[in-house]
């Protein structure tokens, strides 16, 4: 098991643009969570799943943030109408519903609206 | 006021020193407290997590937990250069209320060999 990857890990797009981040969490873990960090703050929690249910949304995930995870697998967070404000770290962690604080950490995907 | 407070630092130390890390919060609400490390360009790494007030030891890492001062602390004893990252302090209020953590700011350390 290599851990939660997160694809890609950077990108860069025009202001305007759809923008579309992949996580795969541990395989056995039925929870997924979904956090945003900009430079020099903690990361801010935005959703979670458990298997393919969304459970929570923060106020922070607005209209233009969308997440699904068909299949209790792997996750996708889309950022549509990417706004400046939207560069941020973008952080995946998963973990088991019996140890629901022993979070994974990826190792993000960093996103720079230009 | 944010609900976890953390002095951003940054700390810097000798090799060997003991750091303290703390933080602290406003909602009583909080049950679980964890420290996470993180290098940079990479995610949060788990470090301990603890339920409620009290401490709890693992290696050269010590978590203490005062509920009644809100106030939270990691201890670092015989610090390495390699524990040179951000130390996060992050907190829930349990599954009554979701699970999303709440994060302080991060403390930066930077032990010198």
């Amino acid at each position: 098991d290599t851990g939660v990857s997160q694809n890609p890990r950077h990108k860069i797009t025009k202001r305007g643009q759809n923008v579309t981040f992949r996580c795969d969490p541990i395989s056995e873990h039925n929870r997924l969570y979904w956090y945003r960090q900009t430079l020099g703050q903690g990361p801010e929690f935005l959703t979670y799943f458990q298997n393919e249910a969304q459970l929570e949304k923060s106020r922070l995930l607005s209209d233009r943030f969308s997440a699904e995870r068909p299949k209790g697998s792997f996750s996708t967070l889309e950022i549509q109408r990417t706004e400046q404000g939207d560069s941020a770290m973008y952080l995946c962690a998963s973990s088991l519903s019996t140890d629901p604080y022993g979070y994974t950490f990826g190792s993000g995907t960093r996103l720079t609206v230009v | 006021q944010k609900e976890v407070e953390q002095d951003p630092g940054p700390l810097s130390v000798p090799e060997g020193a003991i750091v303290s890390l703390n933080c602290t919060y406003s909602n009583s609400a909080f049950q679980y407290f964890m420290w996470y490390r993180q290098y940079s360009r990479k995610g949060p790494e788990l470090l301990m997590y603890t339920y409620s007030s009290g401490n709890k030891e693992d290696g050269r890492f010590t978590a203490q937990v005062d509920k009644s001062s809100k106030y939270i602390s990691l201890f670092i004893r015989d610090s390495q250069p390699s524990d040179s990252a951000t130390y996060l302090c992050a907190m829930s209020a349990g599954n009554q209320a979701g699970t999303a953590l709440i994060f302080g700011k991060g403390t930066t350390l930077s032990v010198s060999s």
